[in-house]
């Protein structure tokens, strides 16, 4: 079963404009991971925010984690054609050391436009 | 250093045959786990591997098997096949399991005609 939703289901937008994903979630976490994945292809790892952070950077990446309110954002700021891709969140409630296990959105479809 | 590979790519097979995928993780990482992608349900966990123990597993019938050998590449296998198996199937590999960055592999399209 998934564990979230991702918010919007797609994103259409103009080459240079930022798109905001919402992702959430339902049971406590340990971190959240962001993924990119390109049609039928594999996962592209973006980012790793862990549930002691609020916010993390990483080159046009900004992802905002809210553990009280269960939710987490992803921000690509002046979006290019190659970030067409769908988006994916993953939670991961596992221990330090321990079996791993992602539980993923939805996903959101980001279709960026020239 | 090399990401994770993943063959055959693409497979085709027919109902109630076997099947079986091969997963290389990234150097020097112990934890491999698979995962199973189709339009209906999405992206779910299928079991993780760690040196050559499997430690946590899916919801998914005893058709679904998997194993890790010494050097850390995973097989999985699937055996009477069925249509709803027809899939994307990712392996990820991690450093050590739980809190780490899961790095996943381009996949293989599984295809049950």
């Amino acid at each position: 079963s998934q564990q979230g939703e991702e918010d919007p289901q797609a994103l259409s937008i103009q080459e240079g404009e930022n798109a905001t994903m919402n992702c959430s979630y339902k049971t406590s976490i340990n971190n959240l991971q962001w993924y990119r994945q390109n049609s039928g292809r594999g996962l592209v790892h973006l980012i790793l925010i862990r549930s002691n952070e609020r916010e993390k950077h990483s080159g046009r990446l900004r992802v905002t984690l809210d553990t009280s309110k269960k939710s987490s954002s992803l921000l690509i700021t002046a979006s290019r054609a190659a970030d067409t891709a769908s988006y994916f969140c993953a939670t991961d409630a596992t221990s330090a050391g321990t079996a791993s296990k992602l539980t993923f959105g939805t996903g959101t479809r980001l279709q960026v436009t020239l | 250093k090399a990401g994770v590979t993943q063959t055959p790519r693409y497979l085709i097979k027919t109902r109630g045959q076997q099947v079986t995928l091969s997963c290389s993780p990234i150097s020097g990482h112990r934890s491999v786990s698979w995962y199973q992608q189709t339009p209906g349900q999405g992206l779910q966990f299928l079991f993780e591997y760690f040196s050559e123990t499997q430690r946590n597993k899916g919801n998914f019938p005893g058709r679904f098997s998997g194993r890790q050998f010494s050097n850390s590449r995973s097989e999985m296998n699937v055996s009477t096949l069925e249509l709803g198996d027809s899939a994307l199937y990712l392996c990820a590999s991690s450093l050590l399991g739980g809190l780490y960055e899961q790095y996943f592999g381009p996949g293989t399209r599984l295809t049950v005609t």
